[in-house]
C-alpha cells in the first residue's frame, strides 16, 4: 500500500505557535498534498507540491518534500484557534492519472487560546 | 472551483435497511469518487464513478453492497445496502478539480451512525 504515515497522531499548541505535521510514503509519487477537515466534515484542499518541487509556500503553510526520504512536512506558522483541525497528506501515483489519490492517518491538530 | 452539494448530512438508520446519499457537482465532471471514512481513520476509496458505464470498485467492495448510480455528468448516488454498525461512517464524494492539478474537491460528507 502506498498509504502515508502521519506524525504526530495528535498535536495541541497555543495560539501563535507553530505546527508540524510529517508525512512518509512508500512508493514513488507524481506529487503530495495535504488537505484540511473540519470535525468530520469534508476536505478542503490547501496546497499540492510535485515530485521535482522541495519546497512550497501558500500564506501561512509551508510544504517541503524529501523524495529521497520519501518524507513531506507541513508547517504551519502563527497558528490560530480556527486551525484546529486533522489534517491529511495524500499522495498522487506516479503513473500520469489524475485520480486515486491515497490519503495518510492524519494529524489531529488542537490549537488553545 | 467545484461545489459539490451532498446529502443528507447525518443520517441513523437501523440494521439491515439501506441509504442512498447524492452528490451534487455544480460543473460537468467525468469521474466522481466515493470514499468511506470510518470513525477516526483515514479515507478510503470506495468506487469511481463514471458517466455512462459502471462504477468501478476497489478491492473490498462490492457493488451489491455499494450500488452507485451516474445518470449525468453533475450527479451521483451511493447506496449503503443492508446496513449493519460496522458501515457507520463518514462517506464523502469527490471530484478531480481540472484545472491542471489532481486536487480533489469534496463534498460536506454524510455521517452514518448504524444502530
Amino acid at each position: 500500500s502506498q498509504q502515508g504515515e502521519e506524525d504526530p497522531q495528535a498535536l495541541s499548541i497555543q495560539e501563535g505557535e507553530n505546527a508540524t505535521m510529517n508525512c512518509s510514503y512508500k512508493t514513488s509519487i507524481n506529487n503530495l498534498q495535504w488537505y484540511r477537515q473540519n470535525s468530520g466534515r469534508g476536505l478542503v484542499h490547501l496546497i499540492l507540491i510535485r515530485s521535482n518541487e522541495r519546497e512550497k509556500h501558500s500564506g501561512r503553510l509551508r510544504v517541503t518534500l524529501d523524495t529521497s526520504k520519501k518524507s513531506s512536512s507541513l508547517l504551519i506558522t502563527a497558528s490560530r484557534a480556527a486551525d484546529t483541525a486533522s489534517y491529511f497528506c495524500a499522495t498522487g501515483p506516479n503513473t500520469g492519472t489524475a485520480s486515486k489519490l491515497t490519503f495518510g492517518t492524519g494529524t489531529r491538530l488542537q490549537v488553545t487560546l | 472551483s467545484a461545489v459539490i452539494s451532498q446529502k443528507p448530512s447525518r443520517d441513523i438508520c437501523q440494521r439491515g435497511t439501506s441509504l442512498t446519499i447524492q452528490c451534487q457537482v455544480d460543473s460537468q465532471v467525468t469521474m466522481m469518487f466515493w470514499y468511506r471514512q470510518q470513525p477516526g481513520q483515514s479515507l478510503t476509496l470506495i468506487a469511481t464513478a463514471n458517466q455512462g458505464s459502471e462504477a468501478t470498485y476497489e478491492s473490498g467492495f462490492v457493488i451489491d453492497k455499494f450500488p452507485i448510480s451516474r445518470p449525468n455528468l453533475t450527479f451521483s448516488t451511493l447506496t449503503v445496502s443492508n446496513m449493519s454498525p460496522e458501515d457507520s461512517s463518514i462517506y464523502l464524494c469527490s471530484v478531480v478539480w481540472t484545472g491542471g492539478d489532481e486536487k480533489l474537491f469534496f463534498g460536506s460528507g454524510t455521517q452514518l451512525s448504524v444502530l
